[in-house]
């Protein structure tokens, strides 16, 4: 089983900074098989990037992601008061799909 | 656009089985693949198990031998069978659509397992 690591745990920021997320994989996997999720409290998660690079229908472009082989990155460039959530990132190229612990992304 | 909608019993006493429904509009259950996903109580997130669009299912080798999904293309919904459960088997179950990346998701059902 692939094991996610996501870091930080936790990063408080101010509407408008920059916020980097990284999703670190205990191997590597095919075909860049990540995905970005947004979760708010009280929804359920949000699909924000697939195939490491690719935005999903609707979301805007200050949600980017980067990498690969092992090393995944979501940048979040000018948070918006919207954005301060938990994300989690998603592996589905091995049969036994996981998903990292999660980045709480919270206001300074 | 997709909706799912997760429905079933939302407290279950030990060794009990939790069936859940999802009720799908939008989109024909019979031509895509669906998932369940499952949140424990401040965890992260848990990949259960998807139904193919050919309906094949996969299960997850840590509840393979406890989880059976399956679908009725007539009423447009997909199923999750858990049994046995336990207290570590409390969670909001997600349903979704997809078997990689997941894009369309239901609200969740939050599921107590308790004596």
């Amino acid at each position: 089983e692939i094991v996610l690591t996501q870091s930080p745990d936790t990063l408080s920021l101010s509407p408008g900074d920059r916020a980097t997320l990284s999703c670190r994989a205990s191997q590597s996997f095919s075909s860049n098989s990540l995905a970005w999720y947004q979760q708010r409290p009280g929804q359920a998660p949000r699909l924000l990037i697939y195939g490491a690079t690719s935005r999903s229908t609707g979301i805007p472009d200050r949600f980017s992601g980067s990498g690969s082989g092992t090393d995944f990155t979501l940048t979040i460039s000018g948070l918006e008061p919207e954005d301060f959530a938990v994300y989690y990132c998603q592996q589905y190229g091995s049969s036994v799909r996981t998903f990292g612990h999660g980045t709480k992304v919270e206001i300074k | 656009q997709v909706q799912l909608q997760e429905s079933g019993p939302r407290l279950l006493k030990p060794s009990e089985t939790l069936s859940l429904t999802c009720s799908v509009s939008g989109d024909s259950i019979s031509a895509s693949s669906w998932s369940w996903i499952r949140r424990p109580p401040g965890e992260g997130l848990e990949f259960l198990g998807s139904i193919y669009n050919s309906g094949k299912t996969y299960y997850t080798p840590s509840v393979k031998s406890r989880l059976t999904m399956s679908r009725d293309t007539s009423k447009n919904q997909f199923s999750l069978k858990l049994t046995s459960v336990t207290a570590a088997d409390t969670a909001v179950y997600y349903c979704t659509r997809g078997w990689g990346s997941l894009d369309y998701w239901g609200q969740g059902i939050l599921v107590t397992v308790s004596s």
